[in-house]
């Protein structure tokens, strides 16, 4: 069964370094998306991405939030300049859209900020 | 504002039971709904959508039902099993006005009691 995969599991960073996390959408869907969940809360969304463009984007998605498509397959969240509050785990998720709905979920990468 | 909102943050019941969360939601332009199963550790798993042509929907084991009226969403499990033990999630979206971002209320922890 097709899997949206993400890596890595577990990113350690130090503050103000940049990050990259990377996910691979099941390979026939169209629209992507990036969440993030802080520990024991709900998920949020941060951006959705649609047509090699960003479609919508929280309040969250500051200038220090980017995401590319740099190739057929991958989907990637840079965080330029990482504070300790962006700790989370970023949940990538794709959707089919042509005649499915239904929004699959990566198994997330844990960030921490030191 | 938007906001997606959960009545309990843990539910116990005992395994054969049935168990019913619940979600109210404040946008009234939503007009679709969706239970996410997670389990620890893991990425928000899809279990059954709704949407507000609709006041029921049936799956395996699991209903929702929407009342638009009082915007509020539950999602029944049916002989409720130690699998199911997870957080869930109820999401909202507002297709109809253009968005595709999809908002997460706080979630329900389930607990099933052998």
């Amino acid at each position: 069964e097709p899997e949206v995969t993400q890596t890595p599991s577990h990113q350690v960073t130090q503050m103000g370094q940049e990050v990259i996390l990377r996910c691979v959408p099941i390979s026939n869907h169209l629209y992507f998306y990036w969440y993030r969940q802080i520990l024991g809360q709900k998920v949020e969304f941060l951006v959705s991405f649609y047509n090699n463009e960003i479609s919508e984007k929280s309040e969250i998605f500051d200038d220090q939030f980017s995401v590319e498509r740099p190739d057929g397959s991958n989907f990637t969240l840079k965080i330029r300049s990482t504070k300790l509050e962006d700790s989370a785990m970023y949940f990538c998720a794709s959707i089919e859209w042509a005649t499915n709905n239904e929004q699959f979920f990566g198994p997330g990468t844990r960030l921490t900020v030191l | 504002g938007e906001s997606v909102g959960l009545h309990l943050p843990t539910l116990s019941v005992q395994e054969g039971d049935n168990s019913i969360i619940n979600c109210a939601y404040s946008n009234s332009a939503s007009d679709y709904f969706i239970w996410y199963k997670q389990e620890s550790g893991k990425g928000p798993q899809f279990i059954i959508d709704i949407r507000s042509n609709m006041d029921k929907r049936q799956g395996q084991r699991v209903t929702v039902l929407l009342n638009k009226t009082v915007k509020h969403l539950s999602l029944q499990i049916a002989a409720t099993q130690p699998g199911d033990s997870a957080v869930y999630f109820c999401a909202e979206n507002d297709y109809v006005s253009g968005t595709y971002k999809y908002i997460f209320g706080t979630g329900t922890r389930l607990k099933v009691l052998a």
